[in-house]
């Protein structure tokens, strides 16, 4: 079974400091790997995808994540935070046969990036 | 360019009370999802389906139904509301599975 673990619930920055959202995966395959970004009230946005082409996958906004198998991980990160980056982001895993059928996205219990001035 | 379009955005119900949340997307996809959003568990699937015609259960299915009405069209109805349904909802969809997978902006729903 496909699953996905966000180790922090709450990472707080200051303005110009890096960014590391972290994350772990669980897949019996080579998964598709996605990080969403989600404003308050609003909708859901891709920040960026990895679908086993390179391990070093660049987003939208500056961000970009790195699929590591041997650690199963997919942390995201961003060299320089900008008070607009304060959100949560949620760490998806693309599960196929969900049921034994389609597949179906599992998400992660989702970071807060809170960017202080 | 509209994507995928929920409808209501806001929405509050007595107990016992029913609706239907409308989806709809006009980029040709295939599968479509429901998920609700509370705060701390992330998003969780209630239904989707993998293609016109077919639905299946998710991880939280019970107090709701769905319909894929025709390939555009994925409602999500509540027969008899409880205060545990209060959440946001949130429509996607995408073309096969492992594709990018695109969100509607949310209906909020208040049950008391």
């Amino acid at each position: 079974a496909q699953s996905v673990t966000q180790l922090d619930s709450h990472v707080s920055v200051s303005e110009g400091t890096p960014v590391l959202l972290r994350c772990n995966y669980s897949s019996s395959y080579s998964p598709s790997l996605f990080w969403y970004v989600q404003h308050p009230n609003k909708g859901l946005q891709l920040l960026l995808k990895y679908t086993s082409a390179a391990t070093l996958v660049k987003g939208i906004n500056g961000f970009e994540a790195e699929f590591k198998k041997s650690e199963t991980s997919f942390h995201l990160t961003k060299p320089s935070a900008h008070m607009s980056d304060a959100a949560e982001y949620f760490c998806v895993v693309s599960a196929m046969n969900y049921g034994g059928s389609q597949g179906n996205l599992i998400f992660g219990k989702g970071t807060k990036l809170s960017v202080k001035p | 360019n509209a994507g995928v379009t929920q409808t209501p955005k806001f929405q509050v119900l007595k107990t016992g009370q029913s609706m239907t949340l409308q989806c709809a997307q006009d980029m040709n996809h295939n599968s479509m999802y429901w998920y609700r959003q509370d705060p701390g568990m992330g998003l969780r699937l209630i239904y989707y389906s993998a293609s016109e015609g077919t639905t299946d259960k998710g991880e939280v299915p019970n107090g709701y139904n769905v319909s894929r009405l025709n390939k555009r069209e994925f409602s999500l109805r509540l027969e008899s509301a409880a205060p545990s349904q209060t959440s946001v909802y949130f429509c996607a969809s995408e073309m096969a599975a492992g594709n990018t997978i695109y969100f509607g902006e949310g209906s909020w729903l208040t049950v008391v």
